[in-house]
């Protein structure tokens, strides 16, 4: 079965700390795809990033990166120096053949 | 702006009544996908057209339709409504398939009242 997870619910970091979302994913597949949005209190969902399963290069952009571990079937998703317009809702999402499966999402808020 | 448009963003409606949800891709992108978020159930798949056709359903009621149009614009009718089903309605768009990057729609609030 295919299956995300995102165990921390809510997390508040005051503002200009780092802060990392998990993500740990399950899925049989050995060709699969994860994908990270993000939905700010406006509503609409973001797209972050996408990897696929056979790229575990670690990818940095701006205040922004990813870990991808196969190994342990994580993409944690990290912000540097967080800021207040960080805070939003954060969904880890897996891709794989023609399904699509959200994690239940982390609310993060940045404290100014 | 995500290039997605969705019709209505609010809706109110009755239980037992039907509703149709409409999206407009980016232009230029093949896929539609229609994703369902509610407080309960959290942000469910449930159907997706690549170009007319169906290419992949999900969590999608029997009580839910959906469809592409030739000029790809797509509907997701909702029928017998029950309290349940109010939630967020989001429609999605991609140039291929799922592992593709997907752009997403500002939503559709279903109140069924």
């Amino acid at each position: 079965a295919q299956k995300v997870t995102q165990a921390q619910t809510e997390i508040s970091v005051v503002e200009k700390e780092d802060v990392t979302l998990d993500c740990v994913y399950e899925t049989r597949d050995t060709t699969y795809y994860l994908f990270w949005y993000k939905q700010p209190p406006s509503g609409e969902l973001v797209f972050l990033i996408r990897r696929n399963s056979f790229d575990e290069q670690n990818e940095i952009s701006g205040r922004y990166s990813w870990n991808f571990q196969k190994s342990t079937s994580s993409f944690n998703f990290t912000i540097t120096a967080s800021q207040v317009v960080d805070s939003a809702v954060y969904f880890c999402a897996l891709s794989t053949g023609n399904q699509f499966y959200f994690g239940t999402g982390t609310s993060l808020t940045v404290i100014p | 702006d995500s290039g997605v448009t969705q019709t209505p963003k609010h809706l109110i409606t009755a239980t037992g009544q039907r509703v149709t949800l409409r999206c407009s891709p980016r232009s230029g992108d093949l896929s539609v996908y229609w994703y369902q978020q509610s407080l309960d159930q959290g942000l469910q798949f449930l159907i997706q057209y690549y170009n007319g056709e169906e290419r992949a359903k999900g969590n999608i009621l029997e009580r839910f339709s959906a469809q592409q149009f030739p000029d790809l614009h797509s509907e997701l009718n909702l029928s017998s409504l029950e309290l349940g089903d109010s939630a967020l309605y989001f429609c999605a768009s991609s140039q291929g398939g799922q592992n593709t990057e997907a752009f997403f729609g500002q939503g559709t609030r279903l109140t069924v009242v």
